[in-house]
């Protein structure tokens, strides 16, 4: 079964405005990671965060992890039409191995 | 960017043909992956290797097969491709680490239609 699921399926803001992205999973985790995928692509790494772990920075990307929820966000701060993308979280799914949820679809209107 | 690539990036083909999917990487990384992607769709794992002469079946049942002779190379076969056997086919690295999951670094993919 999927371990991460991300909400929204789909989000359109406006260009400077911030971008929050969620993921929930199910089962206990040692890392998530936040990957983003340009249209017909493959995937770029964005950032990881340990379970240990409860807010990291990268830029203008802000990630929080509630392990008490099994959940994350992904918010992006002063968003760029640059910044349009599919966005996936990824959980270790054991034996080195991640799981994708489904991805959120941001698109940045100019 | 990351130095892993694939070809070719656009493959369309007939019912019945028999094609391999290139996959290399000159990060030395012992770990390689295949995943699957339909469009607008999550990434499905069908096969990974740990290593050299290493080939493990992934999570999502897949009829192609995988080989590992060298390091930076990891083909992935379909013997008879199939219609259904259309889709994205996303090629990844990591690095063996002592414990825990590895930052994984993609290709740009071979988008494969088979006709």
């Amino acid at each position: 079964s999927q371990q991460g699921e991300e909400d929204p399926q789909a989000l359109s803001i406006q260009e400077g405005e911030n971008a929050t992205m969620n993921c929930s999973y199910k089962t206990s985790i040692n890392n998530l990671q936040w990957y983003r995928q340009n249209s017909g692509r493959g995937l770029v790494h964005l950032i990881l965060i340990r379970s240990n772990e409860r807010e990291k920075h990268s830029g203008r990307l802000r990630v929080t992890l509630d392990t008490s929820k099994k959940s994350s966000s992904l918010l992006i701060t002063a968003s760029r039409a640059a910044d349009t993308a599919s966005y996936f979280c990824a959980t270790d799914g054991g034996a080195q191995k991640l799981v994708f949820g489904q991805g959120t679809r941001l698109t940045i209107n100019p | 960017e990351a130095d892993i690539y694939q070809t070719p990036r656009y493959l369309v083909i007939g019912t019945g043909k028999k094609i391999t999917l290139e996959c290399s990487q000159t990060m030395g990384h012992d770990k390689m992956y295949w995943y699957q992607q339909d469009p607008g769709m999550e990434l499905h794992l069908i096969h990974y290797s740990y290593g050299v002469n290493s080939t493990e079946k992934g999570d999502l049942s897949s009829e192609s097969t995988v080989s590992r002779i060298r390091t930076e190379h990891f083909p992935l076969t379909l013997e008879s491709a199939r219609p259904s056997h259309t889709s994205q086919y996303l090629c990844a690295s990591s690095e063996l680490g002592a414990s825990g999951t590895d930052t994984q670094y993609f290709g740009p993919g071979t988008r494969l239609t088979v006709l």
